[in-house]
């Protein structure tokens, strides 16, 4: 089974709203990360977070992690058009050297 | 663009055919992979080579078989696939295969007829 699910596995906003989408994992983990898909192309990573840490920032971007809960979640402030995508989480395993996706969410943003 | 090639870009093959995809890579990584983008389903790793060396193999069919002459290059050799291998196929590099983040090639989009 997948390491990393994604919530909502879809989520439309309009331009200018947040957009929240969470990702639950159930093994220990070195790091997680967050990556955008466009339709049909390759994944560009958005932000690494390591376990130690609880929240990062890049941009209008928001990443935090709860390790005791096994969850992170990605806010994107102030949605463009351009956000639309589809987003995934990735989580690279304590042991071993997968770095596992989930389904990802996909984000449609209404300008 | 990311710094890692793919192609083609797209490959329309017949399940008695052999064909390759390859991919390139020229950031220094030490660590290279192949995942499988299907519709509806999550990513797929299937093949992980660190310093050229196979340190992954997913229970992947063996009418796919991957090749690393050296760290730059991965290739994935098909043959005799299915019609449910249509998919997209992805590479990715990496620093190393540790606690790093992965730069993707813009993917091969496979279609089996």
């Amino acid at each position: 089974s997948q390491q990393g699910e994604e919530d909502p596995q879809a989520l439309s906003i309009q331009e200018g709203e947040n957009a929240t989408m969470n990702c639950s994992y159930k093994t220990s983990i070195n790091n997680l990360q967050w990556y955008r898909q466009n339709s049909g192309r390759g994944l560009v990573h958005l932000i690494l977070i390591r376990s130690n840490e609880r929240e990062k920032h890049s941009g209008r971007l928001r990443v935090t992690l709860d390790t005791s809960k096994k969850s992170s979640s990605l806010l994107i402030t102030a949605s463009r058009a351009a956000d639309t995508a589809s987003y995934f989480c990735a989580t690279d395993r304590a042991a071993g050297n997968k770095l596992t996706f989930g389904g990802g969410t996909r984000v449609l943003v209404k300008p | 663009e990311t710094g890692v090639t793919q192609t083609p870009r797209h490959l329309v093959m017949g399940m008695t055919n052999k064909k390759s995809l390859k991919c390139e890579q020229h950031l220094g990584h030490n660590a290279m992979y192949w995942y499988k983008q299907s519709a509806k389903k999550p990513l797929e790793l299937m093949f992980v080579y660190s310093l050229e060396e196979r340190v992954e193999n997913n229970s992947v069919p063996s009418r796919f078989s991957p090749e690393c002459p050296n760290s730059s290059h991965l290739f994935l050799h098909l043959h005799t696939l299915q019609p449910e291998d249509s998919a997209l196929y992805l590479c990715a590099s990496s620093q190393t295969t540790g606690v790093t983040e992965a730069f993707f090639g813009q993917g091969t989009r496979l279609t089996v007829v």
